[in-house]
């Protein structure tokens, strides 16, 4: 079945970085994009960019440009995101999940990431 | 950016139904037909309910239903049950490879 397994809870300094993985497994990987979404505590989803597993490209959120990278590794079936110059506003759970004709139907369990000094 | 609106909460007894909408502020957003809904429970993830304004995944109870008129996409459950209680979002396709959720309308099961 389709899964998608995230790392692990991550607590960071502001001005640090952070890189949260998203492993795939149950289909063809490399037919897809993988997108990352993520939830402050009690806020809204907050859609941040995506990847071609494919060819690699990506398209980032305005709001998040300059300070966000997603990369992918084949032929580990994982998708990363690194968030740099952390705040305190980034404290959030990142979910990864799969698009399929621009809707997003199978989920990470989430990453809860916590910025604090 | 454009963004999407929803109420922040609608409440309904067992059995009845409810709708929720959620309006584009922008035409580049309303005239898309990719609106799709998710649920998400407490501490979980969303789940896919709704995609392409009105399709149902396979298993996705027909009692969850979707319509869209002009900017206003609109969220209907019939048969109110308990465990419909929950965050619902709805997200649109905004335009060169960008997407964009709604604030989210918080389900309470009288």
């Amino acid at each position: 079945q389709v899964q998608h397994v995230q790392s692990g809870a991550e607590v960071k300094k502001p001005g640090a970085s952070v890189k949260v993985s998203c492993k795939a497994s149950g289909y063809n990987f490399t037919n897809y994009a993988i997108h990352w979404v993520r939830q402050a505590p009690g806020q809204r989803l907050e859609w941040m960019g995506w990847i071609n597993i494919d060819n690699g490209n990506t398209k980032y959120s305005q709001k998040f440009q300059g300070r966000v990278t997603v990369t992918r590794d084949t032929s580990a079936s994982t998708v990363y995101i690194e968030l740099s110059s952390l705040r305190s506003e980034d404290t959030a759970v990142y979910y990864c999940a799969r698009e399929y004709g621009t809707r997003f139907d199978y989920w990470g369990q989430g990453t809860l990431v916590t910025v604090s000094s | 950016q454009s963004a999407l609106t929803q109420p922040a909460s609608v409440s309904g007894s067992p059995g009845q139904s409810i709708t929720i909408s959620c309006t584009a502020t922008s035409s580049d957003v309303g005239s898309y037909k990719l609106v799709s809904w998710y649920q998400q429970h407490p501490g979980k993830a969303p789940k896919l309910l709704i995609y392409e304004v009105s399709e149902r995944p396979s298993g996705v109870s027909s009692r969850f239903s979707g319509s869209k008129s002009g900017y206003t996409a609109s969220l209907t459950i019939s048969g109110l049950q308990a465990e419909d209680e929950a965050d619902y979002y709805c997200c649109s396709y905004a335009g060169i490879r960008t997407w964009v959720f709604g604030g989210g309308t918080k389900l309470t099961v009288l």
